[in-house]
């Protein structure tokens, strides 16, 4: 059963970077025919896809985010990861990792979640 | 905004069909999967490619794709359904192809 835990900090100042890091068990990172991505929810919203890393080595990112927006891949660790520069108050959300199947593109496997805030 | 359109809320007694919709101009043109999110807790995939449930989702979980709305279809309700169902489809032609419905609430009365 493949397993998915965000960490990192749960507090992160306006204009600073939002780092956090999804460690995969009970599978590779490596795997074929899946992809690593990152989501988020605002409170009390739906859920908004920030972007993904490809199995072939190249990341995907929401446009609206893509400026601000870096995942990487550490495949030694198995774990992925996500940075956030920049961030604002708007930022302040519950960041999921999840997997992608590729294909149809759709998340089989999601870590719990973990919430950010964006304050000073 | 949501490209995706689903209602806020759904209301069904226990032991009756609910019907919750995800509404997009000729969205049978794409692949829908839907999510269950309990409070406190990461969603949860109970219907794939339009019709698909994953190992251990119930039968009473069902899925449609036609026109211009999407369906999942929870038959036989029970209390430990209520949740925020959330429907998905991926548009590689969009510049953020991983688009959500903003969620509907299914209460079960």
């Amino acid at each position: 059963q493949v397993q998915l835990q965000e960490s990192g900090p749960g507090l992160v100042k306006p204009s600073q970077t939002l780092s956090l890091t999804c460690t995969v068990s009970g599978g590779s990172i490596s795997s074929g025919g899946f992809h690593w991505s990152w989501l988020r929810q605002l409170p009390g919203k739906g859920l908004e896809w920030i972007g993904y890393f490809h199995s072939r080595g190249t990341p995907y990112y929401n446009a609206s985010l893509k400026s601000r927006v870096t995942i990487s891949v550490d495949t030694s660790e198995n774990q992925f990861s996500l940075k956030l520069n920049s961030v604002t108050a708007a930022d302040t959300a519950v960041y999921y990792c999840a997997r992608v199947v590729d294909g149809y593109k759709f998340f089989d496997y999601w870590g719990q979640g973990t919430l950010v805030t964006v304050s000073s | 905004s949501y490209v995706l359109t689903q209602p806020p809320s759904v209301s069904v007694a226990p032991g009756q069909t609910a019907r919750i919709t995800c509404g997009r101009n000729n969205i049978e043109s794409k692949v829908v999967h839907w999510y269950q999110q309990k409070p406190g807790q990461a969603p949860l995939l109970v219907v794939y490619d339009d019709d698909d449930r994953p190992s251990g989702i119930p039968q009473r979980f069902s899925g449609s794709n036609s026109g211009n709305t999407a369906a999942l279809t929870i038959s036989r309700v029970e209390a430990g359904d209520e949740a925020d169902y959330f429907c998905q489809v991926w548009d590689s032609s969009s510049d953020h192809p991983g688009e959500f419905g903003g969620g509907t609430k299914l209460t079960v009365l």
